[in-house]
């Protein structure tokens, strides 16, 4: 599986857009890049996936380069229920395959 | 929207009892997971199941630990003889076959004295 980077904390605003950038130098041709969001206490929520160019949702937005070799999860006009751990995944994402989570990064929202 | 729920929140056990952490899947999802979570660590894979049989389990699904479908709707995980080590948050997950996210329970924080 990739192994995946992403910075271990960031710091934002209210009503800021939040740009959270996931490093996966050695993603494989068949994998999926999945970002989910956890809340303390709480089950791994699932935020995006994409695989090429740009995917957008209701939540937030992933742009994913022609390479592969890393992915933006952009949240637009965060709040302070956005404060949460981010994990960003990539894997070959098969029915039945396990999910392997890194550190994740915690963002923190401020007024 | 439907959710995975997941049932004690909150279970307290005595070192060496056996334990059952139950949990209702998405109706129409086929693969089923657990997971847990040490408290301030990563989310760590335990095992998965689909067609009533364990699809892939990691080194910490060892013989103390089985799973089971018993019924339509409910999936378990048992865990024969806890130990210390054992307490932890244990998220329950289901996805459906069409490669679809994994949906997550709000877990059971297992507490073992």
């Amino acid at each position: 599986l990739a192994k995946t980077t992403q910075p271990i904390s960031m710091d934002s605003y209210e009503g800021q857009e939040v740009n959270i950038t996931c490093s996966h130098n050695n993603i494989a041709t068949n994998d999926y890049i999945t970002w989910y969001q956890q809340f303390p206490s709480q089950g791994p929520r699932f935020i995006i996936q994409g695989y090429k160019t740009k995917v957008t949702n209701e939540v937030a937005s992933l742009f994913i380069p022609a390479d592969r070799k890393s992915s933006t999860l952009s949240l637009p006009r965060v709040s302070l229920s956005d404060t949460a751990v981010y994990y960003c995944l990539v894997g070959p994402y098969q029915a039945g395959t396990a999910l392997i989570f890194g550190k994740g990064t915690t963002l923190s929202v401020s007024s | 929207e439907p959710e995975v729920t997941q049932t004690p929140s909150h279970q307290v056990t005595q070192m060496g009892q056996e334990v059952i952490l139950r949990c209702v899947p998405i109706s129409n999802h086929l693969y089923f997971y657990w997971y847990r979570q040490i408290l301030g660590q990563k989310v760590e894979f335990l095992v998965s199941f689909y067609n009533n049989e364990i699809s892939e389990k990691s080194e910490i699904f060892d013989d103390q630990f089985s799973v089971e479908r018993p019924d339509g709707s409910n999936f378990t995980l048992k865990i024969r003889s806890t130990k210390l080590e054992d307490s932890a948050m244990y998220f329950c997950a289901s996805s459906d076959l069409a490669n679809q996210p994994q949906h997550f329970g709000d877990g059971t924080r297992l507490s073992i004295l």
